[in-house]
């Protein structure tokens, strides 16, 4: 079992809708990310919280807004979506973003996959 | 060129075989390196660290060559469920810890 949870694992959303991925770890961890992979492609960046603050945002459209309400949560808020935002959407987590990394590498959750319609 | 580069594949190997797949990354500073394993519609799950005096963990076998930018993993013995997607990642500094990962390669073990 996974120690990062995502719900939902599915969604489907219309052009107008508004809904939220959310996330949530226990492991302690101090950096979580938000990840979005098309299929046949690696996982791309698109937000790290670090310590509860925003530290990376990989020049997302503000169509997605990340919200860490504490260390254990993020949420990604999604509005206005597009169909070419269908995709994977995974959260990971890591001890931190510094010195976590160096050798605990990331933790994922199992993902949401989004499709608009 | 591409920072992070993998061969996609498929390798198709018959169970037992010993299959070893590289990656090659172009920041000279890059300081952490990492394979991942993704199978079909899955999220990546990490596989093993890499170390710069190599590593294994069971039948697999993680290398590191600074020298010339690659990092390598080896798998013996290969059995049915190793198929999946091998992704490499490769972790830099400078402002902040940017990660890169591989395109994956596609291994399919036959029996």
């Amino acid at each position: 079992d996974t120690e990062v949870t995502q719900t939902p694992k599915h969604l489907v959303m219309g052009m107008t809708n508004k809904k939220s991925l959310k996330c949530e770890q226990h492991m302690g961890h101090r950096a979580m990310y938000w990840y979005k992979q098309k299929a046949k492609k690696p996982p791309e960046l698109m937000f790290v919280y670090s310590y509860e603050k925003l530290s990376i945002n990989e020049s997302v459209p503000s169509r997605f807004s990340p919200e860490c309400p504490n260390s254990s949560l993020l949420n990604l808020h999604l509005h206005a979506l597009q169909p070419e935002d269908s995709a994977l959407y995974l959260c990971a987590s890591s001890q931190d973003s510094a010195t976590g990394q160096g050798g605990y590498g990331y933790t994922f959750g199992s993902g949401t996959r989004l499709t608009v319609v | 060129r591409k920072e992070v580069e993998q061969d996609p594949g498929p390798f198709n190997v018959p169970e037992g075989a010993t299959v070893a797949f590289n990656c090659t990354y172009s920041n000279s500073a890059s300081q952490s390196f990492f394979w991942y394993r993704q199978d079909c519609r899955k999220e990546p799950k990490l596989l093993m660290s890499v170390y710069s005096s190599g590593n294994e963990d069971g039948r697999f076998t993680a290398q590191l060559n600074r020298a010339s930018q690659y990092i390598s993993l080896l798998i013996r013995d290969s059995k049915l469920s190793d198929s999946a997607t091998y992704l490499c990642v490769v972790i830099n500094s400078g402002g902040y810890q940017k990660v890169t990962f591989g395109t994956g390669t596609k291994l399919q073990v036959i029996p």
